[in-house]
């Protein structure tokens, strides 16, 4: 079994500051961990994903996300968010080596404020 | 890159009527796609696993006779919420993963409305 805990959920910070945006997960097996991004009544989109190697994944709009084993965390993080980052934010973990049973997290809405 | 169609994007229906959501791969073939539902300010949660050439896996608590799954084809995936009432009123998403190495897509959701 697996589950994902995203403890914020609704995260509120200004345009041009730092944000992180946390995601913890239990597995009793090895992970593939994503973060998936929602705009209003739209499906979901995909972020970044971990699936092995580098710790430490990108995405093309400044987002990054930090695998740690140890602490069992996926935070994602931008040093500068834009008013268009505003969405809500879901991350997401599937047994590696598939994806067919993926779990989301409960969502963290992001709101950039002018 | 691949693609997933869904439509219709919303669609508002009367109490004890039937609505049917589709779900298309369009540019590779999806032997299984995942049907979704997601509630206000909730997280997705997975219905049932639709299965090209064989019967949908429901989950826990899903019940069939009211979600009807078929998977006609290789890139075709339907979802009919049969005598549909107010409490089925959600966003409904399907997904498929893509190729070898290719995590799940999404389509890009329908809104049910029952009245």
């Amino acid at each position: 079994a697996q589950s994902v805990t995203q403890l914020d959920s609704q995260v509120p910070v200004f345009e041009e500051a730092p944000v992180e945006l946390r995601c913890n997960y239990s597995s009793s097996v090895s992970v593939y961990l994503f973060w998936y991004v929602q705009y209003p009544n739209q499906g979901l989109q995909l972020l970044l994903k971990y699936l092995s190697g580098s710790t430490l994944v990108e995405s093309i709009n400044g987002f990054e996300a930090e695998f740690n084993k140890s602490q069992t965390s996926f935070h994602l993080r931008k040093p500068s968010v834009h008013i268009s980052d505003t969405a809500e934010y879901f991350c997401a973990v599937s047994p590696s080596g598939g994806y067919q049973k993926v779990t989301f997290g409960t969502g963290t809405k992001l709101q950039v404020i002018p | 890159g691949a693609v997933v169609s869904q439509h219709p994007s919303w669609v508002i229906c009367k109490s004890g009527t039937s609505v049917k959501i589709e779900c298309r791969s369009l540019d590779f073939q999806a032997t299984t796609m995942f049907w979704y539902r997601q509630f206000p300010k909730q997280s997705l949660m997975l219905m049932a696993t639709s299965n090209e050439g064989s019967k949908a896996t429901y989950e826990q608590g899903v019940e069939k006779d009211k979600f009807l799954i078929n998977h006609a084809s290789l890139t075709l995936s339907t979802l009919t919420v049969t005598s549909a009432h107010p409490e089925d009123s959600s966003f409904y998403i399907c997904s498929a993963p893509g190729e070898s190495g290719s995590p799940l897509h999404f389509g890009n959701g329908t809104r049910l409305t029952v009245t």
